[in-house]
């Protein structure tokens, strides 16, 4: 089945800072790499996704890159905010199964 | 986007009873419905996957016996955790998606203590 590893598990920035999260996959079949926050004790949301036809997706201050070949993409997020602040799970999907990474806790210092 | 719930938000059971969990999806028909365990500040382990009418699929080292899924309708699944143990305590989430698009949306959550 599909492996997804992602690191850092814990990052702290200064508020203004970028974040970098990075995932890699082993199914060269998964086609589909969504990107949620969740905050303590709530629902993971969906903050952004990219499909294997694209490279790069941008979404205000958030963008995620996808290296097909290298099996593995990317959460960018730029001028970090107190608010960005929660854990952040990548997932690598092909069909009807979604395998998610061991997410990345994400402290925005003020 | 989508709306999931899930019922009951949190619940508290002696050891050895059994839990039922619902997840609904409001204001879609979820051809597919997932279900993840998740432990304190651990990721989202997906337990098993179920489609409208059909059998779950279970992902290895899941009990099927011990963890029983219904799909009865487009609109609801339901997960009950059967003879539940201490260590079934966590937090469980549903997700649900419909048969287009591929992103699925998350329940709450149900949060099981088991005594």
């Amino acid at each position: 089945g599909e492996n997804v590893e992602q690191h850092p598990s814990t990052l702290s920035v200064q508020e203004g800072d970028s974040a970098v999260i990075k995932c890699t996959y082993s199914d060269s079949a998964s086609n589909y790499f969504p990107w949620y926050k969740q905050e303590l004790g709530k629902r993971p949301q969906l903050i952004i996704d990219i499909r294997s036809n694209v490279g790069e997706k941008k979404d205000q201050r958030i963008a995620v890159t996808l290296n097909k070949t290298a099996k593995h993409f990317s959460l960018h997020i730029t001028e970090t905010q107190p608010e960005d602040s929660a854990v952040y799970f990548c997932a690598a999907s092909k069909g009807n199964q979604f395998y998610f990474g061991t997410g990345t806790s994400l402290t925005v210092i003020p | 986007g989508a709306v999931v719930s899930q019922h009951p938000s949190w619940v508290i059971c002696k050891s050895g009873t059994s839990v039922k969990i619902e997840c609904r999806s409001l204001d879609f028909q979820a051809t597919t419905m997932f279900w993840y365990r998740q432990f304190p500040k651990q990721s989202l382990m997906l337990m098993a996957t179920s489609n409208e009418g059909s059998k779950a699929t279970y992902e290895q080292g899941v009990e099927k016996d011990k963890f029983l899924i219904n799909h009865a309708s487009l609109t609801l699944s339901t997960l009950t955790v059967t003879s539940a143990h201490p260590e079934d305590s966590s937090f469980y989430i549903c997700s649900a998606r419909s048969g287009g698009p591929v992103e699925q949306f998350f329940g709450p959550g149900t949060r099981l203590t088991v005594l």
